[in-house]
């Protein structure tokens, strides 16, 4: 069982606020990835770390940041959250050649 | 550019026939993974696919790679309701992450 876990789970909110999701993972491992998807579509990746200070962009244009001061942690952040910004946002872990998916945090901006 | 196409995009299926989906992706990439997606959860892992000729196995179906035409399949067999999905694959990019098809919606039924 991958221990990857990510908070909310759901999460409805106004626009203009401010907004991060979580995602943390006990595993130890150095590679973690946010996805973009809405619902029944493809995913997208919008962010990417290869370990502690490390953070890159994906190839879909995104309006959030990730930060990664903590192996296990690497949130998403959204400064100002927008009707666009509703979907569902998968975290992952990776290690060697297996990838770990999170819960998923559905949001919904109104 | 890496880009992963899948197809069919959506595949209705009466229970108990076999059927194929198809992956292909335009770069030369050493893993390629195979996913299960119920509506609104998460991802779950079936197969990773490391080398050429590789054919794993589990229930159903069953998932092979041919990484010189850049080609991997999905073959179900004998299909049951419970097979319904979104199933897609994804392929290894740099090494680093890794890149979705638009997903397979397959409908098995009775």
């Amino acid at each position: 069982e991958a221990d990857i876990y990510q908070t909310p789970r759901y999460l409805v909110i106004g626009t203009g606020k401010k907004i991060t999701l979580e995602c943390s993972q006990t595993m130890g491992h150095d590679k973690m990835y946010w996805y973009q998807q809405d619902p029944g579509m493809e995913l997208h990746l919008i962010h990417y770390s290869y370990g502690v200070n490390s953070t890159e962009k994906g190839d879909l244009s995104s309006e959030s940041t990730v930060s990664r001061i903590r192996t296990e942690h690497f949130p998403l952040t959204l400064e100002s959250a927008r009707p666009s910004h509703t979907s569902q946002y998968l975290c992952a872990s990776m290690a060697g050649t297996e990838a770990f998916f999170g819960q998923g945090t559905r949001l919904t901006v109104v | 550019e890496l880009k992963v196409e899948q197809n069919p995009l959506f595949l209705s299926m009466q229970e108990g026939k076999n059927y194929t989906i198809y992956c292909n992706y335009s770069t030369t990439s050493d893993r390629l993974y195979w996913y299960r997606q119920d509506p609104g959860k998460s991802l779950e892992s079936l197969f990773v696919l490391l080398s050429n000729g590789a054919v794993k196995q589990e229930g159903r179906l069953m998932a092979s790679l041919d990484t010189k035409a850049r080609l991997s399949t999905l073959h179900i067999t004998a299909a049951v309701h419970d097979l319904s999905a979104t199933y897609f694959c994804a392929v290894a990019h740099n090494n680093n992450d890794m890149r979705f098809g638009a997903g397979t919606r397959l409908t098995v039924k009775p």
